[in-house]
């Protein structure tokens, strides 16, 4: 496995509440990529960054905002948990000079989250 | 924006059958088509992928088609084993994102 870590990998929270997931990669990858997967969805973006501090919206990107300051870390968070947002959240990382999703995405082991 | 349809959703053989799912596209720009499987509780890995100036590629019991012009692409595992049980999912990449397919549980009984 490319070297990705997630954390926390489970949490659970109650309604209204901030949470902040971390995606940290050791391998140096420009992309870092924020998914969610649900039952019956498959795997959904919610943002991307294509360089530190350059983010942009994916498909589900409402109530999730992300900060990239360094290279190596990718955060997404939850500014007012809702139970819509109890899933399994993914990152992942990709090498690619241009485009960014045209060369394998790598991914990381994945955080159960739980709103209460 | 791009929309992959996959099917079928669940997909059960016998051992040593081969085992097809298919995924169709919908935005012609899109030229890199990945697959991935997991396994329950795991991270989805890359199995194979193809892009769009190829319209085949194979990996072992694994091959992948591709047919821009009918915008479908395809996943084929011949001599199925257990442990390719799982669920396989599609992917479809038109610039800045990968578009998954809602997911293909494949079960093979021994």
């Amino acid at each position: 496995d490319a070297g990705i870590t997630q954390s926390p990998r489970h949490k659970v929270t109650e309604t209204g509440t901030p949470v902040t997931l971390r995606c940290h990669q050791t391998e140096n990858h420009r992309y870092m990529y924020w998914y969610r997967q649900d039952p019956g969805h498959g795997l959904r973006l919610i943002h991307y960054s294509y360089g530190v501090k350059d983010t942009d919206k994916g498909e589900v990107s409402d109530g999730y905002s992300v900060s990239r300051s360094k290279t190596e870390d990718f955060l997404l968070t939850l500014e007012s948990a809702t139970s819509s947002q109890t899933s399994v959240y993914f990152c992942a990382i990709s090498d690619a000079t241009s485009g960014g999703s045209q060369e394998t995405q790598y991914f990381g082991p994945g955080t159960r989250l739980l709103v209460l | 924006g791009e929309n992959v349809e996959q099917h079928p959703s669940t997909l059960s053989v016998q051992e040593g059958d081969s085992a097809v799912i298919k995924c169709t596209y919908s935005d012609s720009a899109s030229n890199y088509f990945p697959w991935y499987k997991q396994e329950l509780g795991k991270r989805p890995q890359l199995i194979i992928d193809i892009r769009s100036n190829v319209g085949e590629k194979k990996d072992q019991r694994i091959a992948v088609t591709l047919n821009k012009t009918a915008k479908h692409f395809s996943l084929h595992i011949t001599e199925t084993q257990p442990e390719d049980s799982a669920v396989y999912f599609c992917a479809a990449s038109p610039q800045t994102a990968l578009i998954f397919g809602k997911g293909t549980t494949l079960s093979v009984s021994s």
